[in-house]
């Protein structure tokens, strides 16, 4: 079975662009979280889709969204990017939302905004 | 609110030797699970290990072990027979019922170095 594929995997962008992250989960998982690492923060939730229904969100702002697909694969978008936004982003996904389902991560994207 | 607490920013151990990796947590949730995930450098979040608060027995996975004292609010990871592999960062996380179906809380990890 298939891991979980996040594309790009590195990506450079300048202050104020936008950029699109992509996940792909694992066959058959329909649950797909986003988390952005640094090293000051560390790992801090971003949101989680659901049926192509944002089921959660983390403390962040509009600037970040998401969305999924009917085939679960999901898209985070980040406008107006700030220097602060270089971070890794980690996409993970799960069959659904029960306790016990760990939640299968994908390799990343590591983001550098100059 | 849920909070994971790691207090090894650093760990150090002789291959072969077991290891204990530290997490204690905060939570109103009566119902919560408690996962490891290990991060290597390559930045993939691997997962190890899960306890559900309802379990009376700890978990095991080859060779991690979770040592779960609920009255304590404690999870820690025991890795035993280290290997050189095993040199990583540990993250502790939760998650439970009342803040939602899929957010982790993570601690702040313990970086181990297994040394030959």
């Amino acid at each position: 079975k298939a891991g979980v594929t996040q594309t790009p995997r590195y990506l450079i962008k300048t202050r104020g662009q936008q950029v699109t992250l992509s996940c792909s989960p694992i066959s058959g998982h329909r649950s797909v979280s986003w988390y952005q690492q640094t090293p000051g923060q560390g790992l801090q939730f971003l949101f989680e889709y659901f049926s192509e229904t944002q089921r959660n969100k983390g403390n962040f702002p509009g600037r970040f969204s998401g969305r999924q697909f009917s085939n679960s694969r999901s898209e985070m978008n980040v406008s107006t990017l700030e220097l602060g936004d270089s971070a890794l982003y980690l996409c993970a996904s799960s069959l659904d939302g029960a306790l016990s389902y760990e939640q299968y991560f994908g390799p990343g994207t590591r983001l550098t905004v100059t | 609110a849920q909070k994971i607490t790691q207090t090894q920013p650093g760990m150090f151990v002789q291959e072969k030797e077991a290891v204990t990796l530290d997490c204690t947590y905060d939570t109103s949730d009566q119902s919560y699970g408690l996962f490891w995930y290990k991060q290597p450098s390559s930045g993939e979040m691997i997962f190890l290990i899960y306890q559900g608060s309802y379990d009376e027995q700890n978990a095991t996975e080859g060779r991690y072990s979770l040592n779960f004292q609920k009255a304590r609010k404690s999870a820690n990871l025991v890795i035993s027979a280290s290997q050189l592999g095993d040199s990583a960062m540990y993250f502790c996380a939760m998650r439970g019922v009342q803040t939602g179906a899929n957010n982790l809380f993570f601690g702040t990890g313990t970086r181990l170095t297994v040394i030959p």
